[in-house]
């Protein structure tokens, strides 16, 4: 069946716009995830959905970001007013409870200028 | 919260060698610990992963061992291949409670020459 996928692959954007990167997890998994990598590191946990809610929110690093799952399958990440600091590829993870193994999607490289 | 530790950062070994990759956890709640391989661009891939209920697992040419006491893991490759190449990420979770967000290293870039 179909994997994790995300869009766009890449996003050139301006600092001070607004983005928001797209999830579609695997069809029936309830629990989602978002995390960010930076190069040469290893993902870091942003967000945690369990269903439509955010179970674990705490990765987050400030209000400029929010995410929602509003039908508990597609997510949305958005980012306000980005800062360069915010260039990173940001993925999406899903499984089939919050205790499965967590696939991945191939993720969306977001630069900002 | 959790902290994972990984080593060596980079590792280079000649094909049919084999490769070993450590980490080290910090919180004995954790108790789910899967390795994932990336290849450059692409998303990360689970290869194997154990619970602390088990000491070892096999798969194949991967194998991972978890020492709960020590509070470290390590995933074992035999014979490796030149598509064996890729970083290499250990991580850490618990998966009580409403939790399971995964706790990453920091990544092994793993070479395997021909």
């Amino acid at each position: 069946g179909a994997g994790v996928s995300q869009t766009p692959s890449n996003k050139v954007t301006e600092k001070g716009k607004y983005v928001e990167l797209r999830c579609d997890p695997i069809s029936g998994h309830t629990a989602l995830y978002w995390y960010r990598q930076s190069l040469g590191q290893g993902p870091e946990f942003l967000i945690y959905f369990q269903g439509t809610g955010a179970a674990d929110d705490s990765g987050l690093p400030n209000d400029r970001f929010f995410a929602v799952r509003p039908e508990g399958s597609v997510s949305t990440l958005k980012i306000q007013r980005t800062e360069r600091g915010d260039s990173a590829v940001y993925l999406c993870a899903s499984s089939l409870e919050g205790v499965g193994t967590q696939y991945f999607g191939p993720g969306t490289r977001l630069t900002v200028l | 919260g959790e902290n994972v530790e990984q080593h060596p950062s980079t590792l280079s070994v000649q094909e049919g060698d084999s490769a070993v990759i450590k980490c080290t956890y910090s919180d004995s709640a954790s108790n789910y610990f899967p390795w994932y391989k990336q290849e450059l661009g692409k998303r990360p891939q689970l290869i194997i992963d154990i619970r602390s209920n088990v000491g070892e697992k096999k798969d194949q040419r991967i194998a991972v061992t978890l020492n709960k006491t020590a509070k470290h893991f390590s995933l074992h490759i035999t014979e490796t291949q030149p598509e064996d190449s890729a970083v290499y990420f250990c991580a850490a979770s618990f998966t009580g409670s409403t939790l399971g967000r995964l706790y990453f290293g920091r990544g092994t870039q793993l070479t395997v020459w021909p």
